[in-house]
């Protein structure tokens, strides 16, 4: 079964920081999918990123990054340069295949101070 | 474009009422999903629709809740009787091709 783990719970910088949000996964599947959404107060979870199980390249958008390690089962974002309109939940998933299907992490709190 | 739209955005019912969630998916997505989400906690897939038939529902809570897809487009979510463990905000969500899921901004049930 699918496993995703995101042993942070909380974290608080403050603005203009760097901040790397973990997350670990376990699969025993070949084909799988990873993905990170944001979750504002407002509740609707925002898709920010979708990495398949053969591409290890790291990605850059602007201020966020991801780290995709087979080698460890992890997905990190780091977000540079931090903003107080960064302040969210933020969840790690997971999908076997094509499924769709989601499981989700815990969620990561970041609190972005001014 | 259009994005998932849910209604009500908030429901406040004692238990063993009953209540009913509808969602309209982005036009054009055949996969529809229902997701749980308790709060501190993150969402767990209740059902997926592809099209208007049924393709997960094993965490779905049969004797209480319901939810149908007719004709492929909209879908209501129903909980009946409700319990006070029901209080969670209720995630739509759609997809064209399973690959990349867009959500709602949720429906969120308080059972007092």
């Amino acid at each position: 079964a699918q496993k995703v783990t995101q042993a942070q719970t909380e974290i608080s910088v403050v603005e203009k920081e760097d901040v790397t949000l973990d997350c670990v996964y376990e699969t025993r599947d070949t084909t799988y999918y990873l993905f990170w959404y944001k979750q504002p107060p407002s509740g609707e979870l925002v898709f920010l990123i979708r990495r398949n199980s053969f591409d290890e390249q790291n990605e850059i958008s602007g201020r966020y990054s991801w780290n995709f390690q087979k080698s460890t089962s992890s997905f990190n974002f780091t977000i540079t340069a931090s903003q107080v309109v960064d302040s969210a939940v933020y969840f790690c998933a997971s999908a076997s295949g094509n499924t769709g299907k989601l499981i989700f992490g815990q969620g990561t709190t970041l609190q972005v101070k001014p | 474009e259009a994005g998932v739209a849910q209604s009500p955005r908030y429901k406040i019912i004692e238990k063993r009422q009953s209540v009913a969630f509808w969602c309209n998916p982005i036009s054009g997505h055949a996969t529809l999903y229902w997701y749980q989400q308790i709060l501190g906690q993150g969402p767990k897939l209740l059902i997926q629709f592809q099209n208007n038939g049924v393709v997960d529902d094993s965490q779905l809570p049969k004797d209480r809740f319901s939810a149908e897809r007719l004709k492929g487009v909209d879908s209501t979510l129903k909980i009946q009787p409700a319990k006070l463990e029901d209080s969670a905000v209720y995630l739509c969500a759609s997809s064209q091709d399973r690959n990349t899921i867009y959500f709602g901004e949720g429906s969120w049930l308080t059972v007092v």
